[in-house]
């Protein structure tokens, strides 16, 4: 069975600075990898996706890894504002499972103070 | 924003009654899910939908129930609600064109309280 894991669990950065969150996965078999961000209350927004034949994805000042073969993916926050405040969550679709379902980790709980 | 809607977006009921949570969206996309959310546990898959009237079981599919009659609307019915089903449920689309590239975009999720 697939399981995906955060770490860490939370964090807390002054504003400007650069970040890295982990993720990393058992089941190598995936087909991608999603990054979602979740506001307090909220839906989650998908960010990123990374196709398990690429090894990275960029947008704005997001840019998503992954290295398939030792089951993680980072997403590197550049430049961080208080706006980037919110829960990342990094899901897996794999092999195992039929019909496109993800497998989610627990989360990031990201605080960026000005 | 992807149109979805999810209603009620807040319900508190008691042990043993029966709840339906509705999903309705508008891309025509032809996958559905539902998760739940809990502490501890992020987000686990109960039911989901490829299609009209086709659905599966997901991980957490006991005491829960779906139907899709539309392409447009996936209904969560929980037959008998207990206190372990409070929780926060989310509803989820997508239109995967090959399994690569499967986005799913989220509702903004019904807060249950089951008393």
């Amino acid at each position: 069975k697939q399981e995906v894991t955060q770490i860490p669990a939370a964090l807390s950065v002054p504003e400007g600075e650069n970040l890295v969150l982990n993720c990393s996965f058992t089941d190598s078999a995936i087909y991608n990898l999603q990054w979602f961000r979740q506001d307090p209350g909220k839906g989650l927004t998908s960010l990123l996706l990374i196709q398990s034949s690429q090894r990275e994805q960029t947008s704005g000042r997001l840019n998503a890894s992954l290295d398939k073969s030792s089951g993680r993916s980072t997403l590197y926050i550049a430049a961080s504002q208080p706006g980037d405040s919110a829960t990342y969550l990094c899901a897996v679709e794999d092999g195992e499972t039929s019909g496109s379902r993800l497998t989610f980790g627990e989360g990031t709980q990201l605080t960026v103070n000005p | 924003d992807a149109g979805i809607t999810q209603s009620p977006r807040h319900k508190v009921t008691e042990t043993g009654t029966p709840v339906t949570l509705r999903c309705h969206q508008t891309e025509n996309h032809r996958y559905m899910y539902w998760y739940r959310q809990d502490p501890g546990h992020g987000l686990r898959l109960i039911h989901y939908s490829y299609g009209v009237k086709d659905t599966d079981k997901g991980e957490v599919s006991d005491g829960y129930s779906v139907s899709r009659s539309k392409t447009e609307d996936f209904l969560l019915t929980l037959e008998s609600a207990t206190s372990s089903q409070t929780s926060v449920y989310f509803c989820a689309i997508s239109e995967p064109f090959d399994r690569g590239t499967n986005t799913q975009y989220f509702g903004p999720g019904t807060r249950l309280t089951v008393l």
